[in-house]
């Protein structure tokens, strides 16, 4: 079964330090990738994802992804955070089959402080 | 941009009343979703439905049903309620399946069953 694992539920960061957020999956088939920020009281908004082509994606909001097929990781960086940054992170993957059936990570909570 | 719009930002209710949660989006998507979002669990999936009268259980359904008469319109149904069930709820939509196509989140409701 397709698995994603956040292997961080909280990663606290001083302002304008660089942070890596952490994303692994598990599937033996190709892949879509993605990265959703969710601010405080608000829904998931889309930071960033993979479909194909370059292994490094970039995303809103300054935000990155490297997409390692070897380590089975996507893992989320930004060289400069902001306190606006401070949201919870989702990794979340589709197995290419006929149904846009998304499996979530458990999140990552990213606290900013000054 | 697609809007996805959840009737109600906050619930209360009441153990053993039939609950409905509404969601409609604008864009014409053929999928929709409905999650519920748990502290350390992420977002599970509860059903979806990819086109109108069309349902697909999700990870988690049971205590709720569904209902999809017009295409923009993806209600959930908690047939009576329990305090498990608290919760917070998202609604998404995608385009149709197979393409690697993001789904688009509302702002979710809170629900509070007492």
């Amino acid at each position: 079964a397709q698995s994603v694992t956040q292997l961080d539920s909280q990663v606290p960061v001083f302002e304008e330090a660089p942070v890596e957020l952490r994303c692994n999956y598990s599937s033996s088939v190709s892949v879509y990738l993605f990265w959703y920020v969710q601010y405080p009281n608000q829904g998931l908004q889309l930071l960033l994802k993979y479909l194909s082509g370059s292994t490094l994606v970039k995303g809103i909001n300054g935000f990155e992804a490297e997409f390692n097929k070897s380590q089975t990781s996507f893992h989320l960086r930004k060289p400069s955070v902001h306190i606006s940054d401070t949201a919870e992170y989702f990794c979340a993957v589709i197995v290419n089959t006929g149904f846009q059936k998304l499996v979530f990570g458990t999140g990552t909570r990213l606290l900013v402080s000054p | 941009d697609v809007k996805v719009t959840q009737s109600s930002r906050y619930l209360v209710k009441r153990t053993g009343e039939k609950v409905f949660l509404e969601c409609v989006q604008d864009m014409d998507h053929e999928n929709m979703f409905w999650y519920r979002q748990d502290p350390g669990l992420g977002l599970r999936l509860i059903y979806f439905s990819y086109d109108v009268k069309m349902k697909e259980k999700g990870d988690i359904p049971e205590g709720y049903s569904v209902s999809r008469e017009k295409k923009e319109r993806f209600s959930l149904i908690l047939e009576s309620a329990s305090t498990n069930q608290t919760s917070m709820y998202l609604c998404a939509s995608s385009l149709v399946s197979g393409s690697g196509q993001p789904q688009h989140f509302g702002d979710g409701t809170r629900l509070s069953i007492l």
